[in-house]
């Protein structure tokens, strides 16, 4: 299994959104309603930011929201705030219980 | 409050061995399935290996498979890693973390950094 393709980074203003996408391929993303994504700030552990595609885990703001196309999955942000300045990872159910990440992408709140 | 902490890691020769622990705290942990995920220096996160609420059913990324072993002790609250002929590709940090549905990890650890080197 391949890592999930998203891009470097990406950048905002604050206030402004922004949207992170998230390419696999009908065994993975395209397969199954299994998408989650996490932000991970420097040296700590990620948290999950959204789960099973577009739902959001308690206390996570609604600026956060997710979705899916075909093999590409979204995370959009709304609203950015500095503190959203992070580094973003996609996570996918690859069925036989396989589990695929992205690469991660680098998001700038200029 | 849901705790999960790692612990076991450190320095380690290729080809040798090291047993990861994770203890768990604030929930009802033999009702949770468990996972583990690991982050080499500077990288993307990585899952390892999963195990059901019983230990009853184990899965393996293939890049460890044969080399990992993961287990648990519910009577102790404790999620295991053991980590045999190691190489230098398995330096990470190490996250224990419990699964909320398939492929999706709502609370982690601090992680545990192993490093395999000569």
């Amino acid at each position: 299994q391949s890592a999930l393709t998203q891009p470097r980074s990406v950048s905002g203003s604050p206030g402004q959104s922004v949207t992170i996408s998230c390419t696999g391929t009908s065994s993975d993303v395209g397969g199954y309603n299994y998408v989650s994504w996490y932000q991970q700030h420097p040296g700590k552990a990620p948290k999950l930011m959204i789960y099973d595609v577009s739902k959001r885990p308690s206390g996570v703001p609604d600026r956060f929201s997710g979705s899916k196309s075909g093999n590409t999955a979204s995370l959009t942000i709304s609203g950015l705030q500095a503190e959203d300045e992070a580094d973003y990872y996609c996570c996918s159910y690859a069925g036989s219980y396989y589990v695929v990440f992205g690469g991660g992408t680098k998001l700038t709140v200029l | 409050e849901v705790q999960l902490v790692e612990s076991g890691g450190g320095l380690v020769q290729p080809g040798g061995s090291l047993r990861l622990s994770c203890a768990a705290s604030g929930f009802t942990f033999s009702s949770y399935e468990m996972n583990w995920v690991r982050q080499a220096p500077g990288k993307g996160l990585e899952w390892v290996s999963y195990i059901s609420s019983s230990g009853s059913t184990i899965y393996y990324a293939d890049s460890v498979k044969g080399r990992f072993t993961i287990s648990r002790d519910n009577a102790k609250n404790s999620l295991y890693l053991q980590m045999n002929s190691l190489r230098a590709e398995d330096t990470a940090v190490y996250y224990c973390a419990t699964q909320l549905s398939y492929g999706s990890f709502d609370y982690w650890g601090q992680g545990t950094l192993v490093t395999v080197s000569s």
